[in-house]
């Protein structure tokens, strides 16, 4: 039930082609579904992030597409750049109740590799 | 810049040997998270702090402890790390009610011989 399941586990692109990362989860109390894009040695960093009421939102190159009937969602980067190359986590949010506080469900992971 | 910092980013301990990790932060925020990450897979969370309301994860060690004697700072302790401790420790913040929102450190790396 708090799981979210994330494919590809790894995913090569040609520069300037279309990456794209799936997730889907089960969950029907998750209020927030973010996207990290993490690299080497560092710490991961929130992406773009949408909301269950809303179907797609768009940042840039990145777009997320979300299917709440499905319970997936999907991170789209447009124009791939080899600086795109990183490891992207989807993630869902929960709430913990009265103190409004939650904690974050990470997908598996993806490592992306966009090539010159 | 307003940041998560964690130091020391390298840490080398011996089996058994407690060691403690820091995270401070310039953000202001309420709510504090450690995970653990290791090679290849996604963090995990250890605990978190609303202020100074501790939650702790149920499936986390009790080999695991933290402190947080203020808003910016907060201290994982490994009292007896064992070598499938190894990992990265990520400390992360977030303002109360956008969880969704976590601004993490840079971790730091921990071997344990």
């Amino acid at each position: 039930q708090q799981q979210v399941k994330q494919s590809p586990q790894s995913l090569i692109v040609q520069k300037g082609g279309i990456s794209i990362i799936n997730c889907a989860y089960e969950n029907t109390a998750f209020d927030y579904f973010p996207w990290y894009q993490q690299f080497p040695g560092k710490g991961p960093a929130l992406l773009i992030a949408i909301r269950p009421d809303v179907s797609e939102k768009k940042e840039g190159r990145f777009t997320i597409s979300f299917n709440k009937s499905a319970k997936q969602f999907s991170l789209h980067i447009m124009d791939s750049q080899p600086g795109d190359s990183a490891t992207y986590f989807c993630a869902a949010s929960t709430d913990e109740g009265s103190s409004n506080t939650g904690k974050l469900i990470f997908g598996q992971g993806t490592t992306l590799q966009v090539k010159p | 810049d307003a940041m998560v910092i964690q130091n020391p980013r390298y840490q080398v301990t011996q089996f058994g040997k407690p060691v403690t990790l820091s995270c401070s932060q310039t953000l202001n925020h309420n709510v504090m998270y450690w995970y653990q990450q290791k090679s290849s897979q996604a963090p995990k969370l250890l605990f978190h702090y609303y202020d100074k309301d501790f939650n702790n994860e149920a499936d986390t060690p009790d080999n695991f402890q933290s402190r947080r004697p203020n808003t910016s700072f907060c201290f994982l302790d490994i009292r007896s790390p064992g070598l499938g401790d190894a990992a990265m420790y990520l400390c992360a913040t977030s303002l109360q009610g956008e969880h969704y929102e976590q601004y993490f450190g840079p971790g730091t790396r921990l071997t344990v011989t």
